[in-house]
C-alpha cells in the first residue's frame, strides 16, 4: 500500500451504533487530519495530530472522538450519530504541521475517504 | 487570517477549450497556495502549489496557475480540455495559526466538459 488509506469506503450506521473510521499513511509523515465534506459545504477542518498529539479541535462535538495510537495511523470514533453527520469523512497527512518547519512544502496528502451515512 | 474565495461554483466548457478557474486569496503574509482535484468518489489530489519561488507554477495534467500579487489571485488554466478532466476543483491557502498550519479550502468550483 502507498500513500493515504482510509477503511472502510463505506459505512451506513444507525444513531445508536458505535463504529470506527480507519486512517492509514505511509508516507513517514508526522502531522495527520481529519475533514467533513458534506454536500454544498466547503470542507471542514476537523482535528490535526502533530507527532500524535492533538493540536486541533476545531469545535467538532464529543461524538467525535479521535485517536492516534502513532504516527502512521489515526482513528476517528464515532458514537451516537445524528442525520446530518452522514457526509464524506476524509483523512490527511502532511510532512510537520508545527509552524514553518524548515525544508516543508505544506501540502497534504488525502485517503479516498468514507463515505458514511446515518440513518 | 488567510482565506480564499473561488468565483463560479460550477464552469463547464467544450472539449478541447480553454479551462480557467479562478481563485483570490487573502493573506498579510506571503501566501502558500494550493489547488486540488477531487474526482468522484475519490479523496483530493493535488495538481499544484505555489511556495513563493516562480509565479508560474505547472502541475500535472498540463494544468498550470499562475500567482498574481497584484490582483491576489491564483487561478488555475488548461489549454485544452479533456473530458477527463471533469471533477471538483479546489483552492486552498495554508493559515497560519497557534503555532501550526492549516489549509483553508474554498468552496470548490465543479467543472463538467461536454463533447
Amino acid at each position: 500500500e502507498t500513500g493515504v488509506t482510509q477503511t472502510p469506503r463505506h459505512l451506513v450506521m444507525g444513531m445508536t451504533n458505535k463504529k470506527s473510521l480507519k486512517c492509514e499513511q505511509h508516507l513517514g509523515h508526522n502531522a495527520m487530519y481529519w475533514y467533513k465534506q458534506s454536500a454544498k459545504k466547503p470542507l471542514e477542518l476537523m482535528f490535526v495530530y502533530s507527532l500524535e498529539e492533538r493540536v486541533e479541535n476545531n469545535s467538532v462535538p464529543s461524538r467525535f472522538s479521535p485517536e492516534c495510537p502513532n504516527s502512521s495511523h489515526l482513528f476517528l470514533h464515532l458514537h451516537t450519530l445524528q442525520p446530518e453527520d452522514s457526509a464524506l469523512y476524509l483523512c490527511a497527512s502532511s510532512q510537520d504541521a508545527a509552524l514553518a518547519t524548515l525544508g516543508s512544502s505544506y501540502e497534504q496528502y488525502f485517503g479516498p475517504g468514507t463515505r458514511l451515512t446515518v440513518t | 487570517a488567510q482565506s480564499v474565495t473561488q468565483l463560479g461554483s460550477h464552469v463547464s466548457v467544450s472539449e478541447g477549450a480553454l479551462v480557467l478557474l479562478r481563485c483570490n486569496y487573502s493573506s498579510s503574509v506571503p501566501p502558500y497556495l494550493f489547488w486540488y482535484v477531487q474526482y468522484p468518489n475519490q479523496g483530493l489530489q493535488l495538481l499544484l502549489k505555489y511556495t513563493s519561488a516562480a509565479t508560474l507554477v505547472k502541475g500535472i495534467n498540463d494544468f498550470e496557475a499562475e500567482f498574481k500579487k497584484s490582483e491576489t489571485s491564483f487561478h488555475l488554466t488548461k489549454p485544452s480540455a479533456h473530458m477527463s478532466d471533469a471533477a471538483e476543483y479546489f483552492c486552498a491557502v495554508i493559515r497560519f495559526s497557534g503555532g501550526y498550519n492549516k489549509l483553508i479550502f474554498g468552496a470548490g468550483t465543479r467543472l463538467a466538459v461536454h463533447p
